[in-house]
């Protein structure tokens, strides 16, 4: 059975542009959740789609914003993108009945410059 | 609101015992995790233990939880090198998907 898988793996992008990175749940998950990690801040969670929908949001400003197709697939875009957006973007399947246990993909590097 | 704390470093010899540690501010979590992050790599859910337990092995991990203060530890006994990586401790409320992470305690074991 594939893991969550992420991509892409690594990503340079420049102050003001916008990025759009993809998380493919473990087939028959339907629940995704996406997470931000810097040294300064950890671990820090974005939010949750389950069935197409935004079911929970963290504290990040509007230009963060996801969204999650019929087949679970999920997507998340950062708009104007600033040097502080820098860090690895994890994506975390579960099968979306609350509070099962939460499997992670590897994760996309984003370098803001 | 969630507030999860944990220490930074830790060292240990090959075969030794480790016991990491993390604090957390809301009685109202429901499940407790410890998720190992590997350099370059993404989280990796060791195990987890429900509010209304004190205590699970899992083969040579064991978490003890002590609700009335609110502390959570891991003990990994016989340490190996390949258990060298960054433990987060994580919580999450009834009801809730979203996971509150500790800043995490890296453990370096020494061959």
């Amino acid at each position: 059975k594939a893991g969550v898988t992420q991509t892409p793996r690594y990503l340079i992008k420049t102050r003001g542009q916008q990025v759009t990175l993809s998380c493919s749940p473990i087939s028959g998950h339907r629940s995704v959740s996406w997470y931000q990690q810097t040294p300064g801040q950890g671990l820090q969670f974005l939010f949750e789609y389950f069935s197409e929908t935004q079911r929970n949001k963290g504290n990040f400003p509007g230009r963060f914003s996801g969204r999650q197709f019929s087949n679970s697939r999920s997507e998340m875009n950062v708009s104007t993108l600033e040097l502080g957006d820098s860090a690895l973007y994890l994506c975390a399947s579960s099968l979306g009945g609350l509070n099962t246990e939460a499997f992670f993909g590897q994760g996309t590097r984003l370098t803001v410059v | 609101g969630e507030d999860v704390e944990q220490s930074l470093f830790l060292s240990v010899r090959e075969g030794d015992s480790s016991v990491i540690n993390c604090t957390y501010t809301d009685s109202s979590s429901t499940y407790l995790y410890w998720y190992k992050q590997e350099p370059g790599a993404g989280l990796q859910l060791l195990t987890y233990i429900f509010s209304n337990m004190d205590m699970k092995q899992d083969q040579r991990l064991t978490v003890l939880l002590n609700k009335k203060d609110k502390h959570l530890s891991l003990r990994i006994a016989d340490t190996q090198t390949g258990d060298s990586a960054i433990y987060f401790c994580a919580e999450s409320m009834e009801g809730n998907n979203r996971l509150a992470f500790g800043k995490g305690n890296q453990v370096v074991v020494i061959p």
